[in-house]
Order: C-alpha cells, then structure tokens, then sequence
C-alpha cells in the first residue's frame, strides 16, 4: 500500500503533555500533509510539508520530515483538551494525479 | 458560501434502491475530490475532477458508482443498486488547482449514508 500508516493508532494523554504521532509511508512523496477530524465528519488541513523541507511549525504543531526514511511526525505541545481528535497524514505522490492518500489516522484523547 | 457544502448531511436507503450525493465546492476551486470513510478508518479516495472532467476515476470501487460534474462547480455522486457494504461517510474536497503539486484540501462535513 502507498497509503502514510499512523502509529500510534491511539494515543491518550494529560492536558499539558506534549503529544506526538508518527507516519511512515512507501513512495516518493510531493509534499506530506496532516489533518484533524472531529466526530468523523469533515477534515481541517493542518500542515503541508514540502519533500525538500525538514521541519515546519505552526503554532503548537511541528511537523518533521525524513525522506530518506520516508516518515513524519507530528508534534502538538501544551496539548489541550479541544485537541482531542483523530489526526490523519496524506501523503502527495510523485506522478500520482494530483490527488491524496491518506492513512488511517491515530485517535488523540487528550484527558482533562 | 465561504466553504465546501455537501447534502444531504444523512442518507438511510433500502438496499437496493439509487442515492445521490451532492457537493458545492469553494467558488472558484477547480479541483473537486471524493472520498469514502468507513468507521475508524482513513478517506479512501474515489474519484477527482479537474473543471468538468474526470481526472483520476480510480478509485470509483465498481461500475454502480458514477460521479459528474457537468459545469465544473456543483459534483454529484450517484450510488445504484446500493449495498449494505456501501454505508460510509462520502466526503467531498475542493482545491485550488496548484498546476503541479497536490496543495490543501478543504472538506465538507460529509454525507452519510446508510443502507439498510
């Protein structure tokens, strides 16, 4: 499979902890996306990271990439408790028309 | 409206019987995407248009899934002959169309379908 595979598949951690998720994936990549999705309905785009870009930060979130190992992580610091969601990474392939493939996604419960 | 519009927001059909989603992308978004979730699962990705054609159908799972987009605005999902292995929610992305790379998507809430 292409598909980015997420690990942990679920992750439950304190309000103020640091949480972190990783996704690892087969092919040549364009760039690597993740997304939030609350209550299984629409998802929000979070991040986009180049395949010539290391790292990249929005606000709490910091995203790695390592081509050569063909992963990523995603880190959330201070996390709180509305960061409680499912976390997707999708994955932009080389010649692969325009279109994403995302993976399974790890389950976040962030715990008051 | 300022982001991607999808209904009906729930579907319960009779196996089958015909459905049809529909979707209002962003104005001015070329780039129209479908995909299918099944619970606690990924999207898995059916179809993407670029304007009024179909760019990418393959991941349409057989031939009782169609999808148009005849003005390259407003897309159409048709489901016929609806199986119970067909109940997900189908969400519908549109995008600007980077001419090269695959950029943000932006999500509507989804449909989803039952089939009883």
């Amino acid at each position: 499979s292409q598909q980015g595979e997420e690990d942990p598949q679920a992750l439950s951690i304190q309000e103020g902890e640091n949480a972190t998720m990783n996704c690892s994936y087969k092919t040549s990549i364009n760039n690597l996306q993740w997304y939030r999705q609350n209550s299984g309905r629409g998802l929000v785009h979070l991040i986009l990271i180049r395949s010539n870009e290391r790292e990249k930060h929005s606000g709490r979130l910091r995203v790695t990439l390592d081509t050569s190992k063909k992963s990523s992580s995603l880190l959330i610091t201070a996390s709180r408790a509305a960061d409680t969601a499912s976390y997707f990474c999708a994955i932009d392939i080389i010649q692969g028309a325009q279109k994403l493939v995302f993976g399974q996604g790890t389950r976040l419960t962030i715990n008051p | 409206g300022a982001g991607v519009s999808q209904t009906p927001s729930n579907k319960v059909t009779e196996k089958g019987k015909y459905v049809e989603l529909r979707c209002d992308p962003i104005s001015g978004h070329t780039a129209l995407y479908w995909y299918r979730q099944s619970l606690g699962q990924g999207p898995e990705f059916l179809i993407y248009f670029q304007g009024t054609g179909a760019a990418d159908d393959s991941g349409l799972p057989n031939d009782r899934f169609f999808a148009v987009r005849p003005e390259g605005s407003v897309s159409t999902l048709k489901i016929q002959r609806t199986e119970r292995g067909d109940s997900a929610v189908y969400l519908c992305a549109s995008s600007l169309f980077p001419g090269g790379n695959t950029g943000e998507l932006f999500f509507g809430e989804g449909s989803r379908l039952t089939v009883l």
